[in-house]
């Protein structure tokens, strides 16, 4: 079963404009990870935000966390074509055990 | 520095059949995790591999089975293979002592006639 939902399930935007996902989850985590995917291949790891902190940016990323409603946000600023993907939030359980669970991510298209 | 590699990148069955799906973790890695991945949905842990057992398991019937060799490479073995079993494997590797990130290979793409 899916840990969590992203929301929206897809989002078409236009180059340039910025993109938020958002991310619910439903037990306690150790940490929470977005990948993206694209066009059904392999995931690639785009950022990590532990269960203490609150947010964290990479480039044009900027995750936030808020572990009271457990939900997560990703904001993807000044889009690209390029960025057009799968998004999924992943979360690790604090019990120490390292298998993944993934929400059922958010289809980004970003218009040129 | 390779990364994951997985093979093959395809695969067609039929019904009752047997697969074997291989993957070699990214170098320095020590860890190896399974993934289902159905069209449309997100990926779904089978099981996590570490010293060449079997640490953790999701929730997905005996038919699925793994092994992990000395050098960290691992494989996952479906039999009695069922036309649900049709999905996209996902290996990702780790380092236990610092990895909690988890590196995906480009996946097996598996469909059940």
């Amino acid at each position: 079963s899916q840990q969590g939902e992203e929301d929206p399930q897809a989002l078409s935007i236009q180059e340039g404009e910025n993109a938020t996902m958002n991310c619910s989850y439903k037990t306690s985590i150790n940490n929470l990870q977005w990948y993206r995917q694209n066009s059904g291949r392999g995931l690639v790891h785009l950022i990590l935000i532990r269960s203490n902190e609150r947010e964290k940016h990479s480039g044009r990323l900027r995750v936030t966390l808020d572990t009271s409603k457990k939900s997560s946000s990703l904001l993807i600023t000044a889009s690209r074509a390029a960025d057009t993907a799968s998004y999924f939030c992943a979360t690790s359980q604090n019990t120490g055990r390292r298998a993944l669970t993934f929400g059922s991510g958010t289809r980004l298209q970003v218009q040129p | 520095d390779a990364g994951v590699t997985q093979s093959p990148t395809h695969l067609i069955k039929t019904r009752g059949q047997q697969v074997t799906l291989r993957c070699s973790p990214k170098s320095g890695h020590d860890t190896v995790s399974w993934y289902q991945q159905a069209l449309g949905q997100g990926p779904q842990f089978i099981f996590q591999y570490y010293e060449e057992e079997e640490r953790q398991r999701g929730n997905f019937p005996d038919r699925f089975s793994g092994h992990q060799f000395p050098n960290y490479s691992s494989e996952l073995n479906v039999n009695a293979l069922l036309l649900g079993d049709s999905a996209l494997y996902l290996c990702a590797s780790s380092w236990d002592r610092g990895g909690e990130t988890q590196y995906f290979g480009p996946g097996t793409r598996l469909l059940v006639l």
